[in-house]
């Protein structure tokens, strides 16, 4: 069955923590992406990966960080020094950067 | 800087009413176009696309939605919505060969349908 998955689903941390993200595809897909989604304001863009060993910063990288070591794989860290982390975060892949996205079901980080 | 906007950001409608969402964007250069759908406690999921061709694309569940550049628009339309329809509704732009193809999103409308 193909798709991305991300776990988990609901993620609770204390402030000061760091904490990862998982994303996984299995749609043979070059490209992925991090995107965070917060009420009223869409989704905007905190990483981008066009290629293994490669990453690009989106609109919103601060306080983020990602790895691209393989090409199913595109975990996303959010650190303490992500002043405001509390979100829905989506991982997205599409087979190159001109193709449709393909989001996953997200994880909703809440820190306390 | 690219951006997208969208109208409404809630709507309310009863069943079998006729739908039409906003969509604007700025940007002068090539651009594809979605339309993406969260239903309430499921992923986004696409509904439909424009990369070129026939301005008017059909998307799954009876959508639609019409390009018009000289308007930079790209309004999503559906003649008689279902309660089903509930959901929020983004309206999406991305220039291919600009980082990477990230998606410029709008702000999402929220649909409510009435039984």
């Amino acid at each position: 069955d193909g798709g991305i998955t991300q776990s988990p689903k609901y993620l609770f941390r204390k402030e000061g923590q760091n904490v990862t993200l998982s994303c996984e595809q299995n749609l043979n897909h070059d490209a992925m992406y991090w995107y965070r989604q917060d009420p009223g304001q869409g989704l905007r863009l905190i990483y981008y990966s066009q290629i293994v060993n490669d990453f690009q910063k989106g609109d919103i990288a601060e306080g983020y960080s990602v790895s691209r070591e393989k090409k199913e794989s595109f975990p996303l860290t959010v650190t303490s020094a992500q002043k405001n982390p509390t979100a829905f975060y989506l991982c997205a892949s599409s087979g190159l950067a001109t193709d449709t996205q393909y989001f996953g079901p997200g994880t909703r980080l809440t820190v306390l | 800087a690219q951006s997208v906007s969208q109208h409404n950001h809630h709507v309310i409608l009863s069943e079998a009413a006729s739908l039409e969402l906003g969509c604007n964007y700025s940007y002068g250069g090539t651009v594809n176009l979605f339309w993406y759908v969260q239903y309430p406690g499921q992923h986004l999921q696409l509904l439909l696309k424009y990369f070129s061709g026939d301005p008017l694309v059909k998307g799954i569940k009876g959508f639609e939605a019409e390009f018009i550049k000289s308007k930079f628009s790209f309004n999503l339309r559906k003649p008689s919505v279902q309660w089903s329809d509930t959901a929020e509704y983004f309206c999406a732009v991305n220039a291919p060969y600009n980082q990477g193809g990230k998606l410029i999103f709008g702000q999402g409308t929220e649909l409510s349908v009435k039984p």
